[in-house]
């Protein structure tokens, strides 16, 4: 049962032009959100994170906007670089350390 | 501070057979969770330890069991390998359990099982 889903396994986008990347849950009662990048060979690193009483949070380039009602997830990236490419995966908690993680989306930045 | 580390990197298994992989924290971080990233199905949650006691446990069958030494060093071992086991293992260690804490991941250990 995936709890956390991320329905687009790919994106491609130009250099300069932000990036969304969306991810659903299903468990009301999750209570932190992140988001990381992986490289191949590489374990995932993390790169920004939520908490449930904020809607958006901003580090950067990169942006996490939250939308409890909807039960949605989404990482903006603006302007977008090369070195961005990567497969993103977002993660839920509730309480102690048992993440539940999407699928992941492999994006591509096209110079 | 150094990095999660994980031993070995890769390994090749036939079936039936069982195998050890091990993790090193990062310096201070008492919790450890083990995850499998298969194709397709993203990092599925295996257990969580925290100061030597198995905290959280995923839906796996009990041929995936663990453990955590005094020193956080954790181990997992998967008994009688199948070849759905193939799998990156990813352990992923943290200074604390709430929850709201970013984890730290290793480079992860590519199981191939024959």
């Amino acid at each position: 049962d995936q709890q956390v889903k991320q329905n687009s396994p790919s994106l491609s986008v130009q250099e300069g032009r932000i990036s969304i990347l969306n991810c659903d849950y299903t468990n009301s009662m999750f209570d932190y959100f992140l988001w990381y990048k992986k490289y191949p060979a590489e374990g995932p690193t993390f790169l920004i994170s939520i908490s449930s009483i904020k809607d958006k949070n901003e580090d950067g380039r990169f942006t996490v906007f939250l939308n409890k009602s909807a039960k949605h997830l989404s990482l903006h990236i603006v302007p977008s670089q090369p070195g961005d490419s990567a497969v993103y995966f977002c993660a839920a908690s509730m309480e102690g350390n048992q993440f539940y993680f999407g699928t992941g989306t492999s994006l591509t930045v096209i110079p | 501070k150094a990095g999660v580390t994980q031993t070995p990197r890769y390994l090749i298994k036939t079936r039936g057979q069982q195998v050890t992989l091990s993790c090193s924290p990062i310096s201070g971080h008492r919790s450890v969770s083990w995850y499998q990233q298969t194709p397709g199905q993203g990092l599925q949650f295996l257990f969580e330890y925290f100061s030597e006691t198995q905290r959280n446990k995923g839906n796996f069958p009990g041929r995936f069991s663990g453990r955590q030494f005094s020193n956080s060093r954790s181990e997992m071992n998967v008994s009688t390998l199948e070849l759905g086991d193939s799998a990156l293992y990813l352990c992923a260690s943290s200074p604390t359990r709430d929850g709201h804490n970013e984890q730290f991941f290793g480079p992860g250990t590519r199981l191939t099982v024959l």
